[in-house]
């Protein structure tokens, strides 16, 4: 079936610096990917599309300089959190989307396992 | 803009007992897709089942069965049989079904639902 791999799992990283999450899609090309951030005990919150080869459409209120995604193949979107500061802590999970015919099926979302990033 | 709500926080059942989660969103569009996720402590979002809303029958996986009212914009989720390996968050989800807008495969989440299975 179709895998998503995200990494790293786990990260720490000291206020200001920046981090780079990876999102690939193992065994499919995935046109489009999906950013969402999730608060402990809280529901899924979708950052961002992004569309390979294009420029990735932001949610109203997420800062595009500070959060950066780069689609630049079919297999991977990655998501860079510039300056990361202690509020920046979160889980970060990555979904991605096969191109499917229109006229199928639902085209069900792959999961990454998620991210945690923890500023201090 | 479509919104999706779970209006209960926490539930617990009994072992190899029946539960139900309920899920109510709001849409204008007629055609759409909607989806039970289950997230468990590993934070793995997986797909529980889902309902295209053209159809009149409810989804049926296993255990897992939904009772979809389009005219009330009701998506329940029935567990039967509540196993220990049940407990987790469970998401409800709602999907447009346009492949063509960009953006259109995205998911809109409920607040979710933490169901506890008592041995």
């Amino acid at each position: 079936g179709a895998v998503v791999s995200q990494h790293p799992s786990w990260v720490i990283c000291k206020s200001g610096t920046s981090v780079k999450i990876e999102c690939r899609s193992l065994d499919f090309q995935a046109t489009t990917m999906f950013w969402y951030r999730q608060f402990p005990k809280q529901s899924l919150m979708l950052m961002a599309t992004s569309n390979e080869g294009s420029k990735a459409t932001y949610e109203q209120g997420v800062e595009k300089d500070k959060f950066l995604i780069n689609h630049a193949s079919l297999t991977l979107s990655t998501l860079t959190v510039t300056s990361a500061h202690p509020e920046d802590s979160s889980f970060y999970i990555c979904s991605a989307s096969r191109f499917v015919n229109p006229e199928g099926g639902a085209n069900v979302l792959t999961f990454g396992a998620g991210s945690r990033l923890t500023v201090l | 803009a479509q919104t999706v709500t779970q209006s209960q926080p926490e539930m617990s059942v009994q072992e190899a007992e029946t539960v139900t989660l309920s899920c109510t969103y709001d849409t204008s569009e007629s055609d759409y897709y909607l989806f039970w996720y289950k997230q468990p402590p590993s934070r793995q979002m997986i797909l529980v089942i889902r309902q295209e809303a053209y159809k009149q029958q409810n989804a049926t996986e296993n255990r897992f069965s939904v009772n979809f009212q389009k005219a009330a914009k009701s998506f329940s989720l029935k567990i039967s049989d509540s196993q220990l390996g049940d407990a987790a968050m469970y998401f409800c989800a709602y999907r447009r079904s346009s492949l063509i807008i960009q953006g259109a495969q995205k998911l809109v989440f409920g607040q979710g639902t933490r169901l506890t299975i008592n041995p």
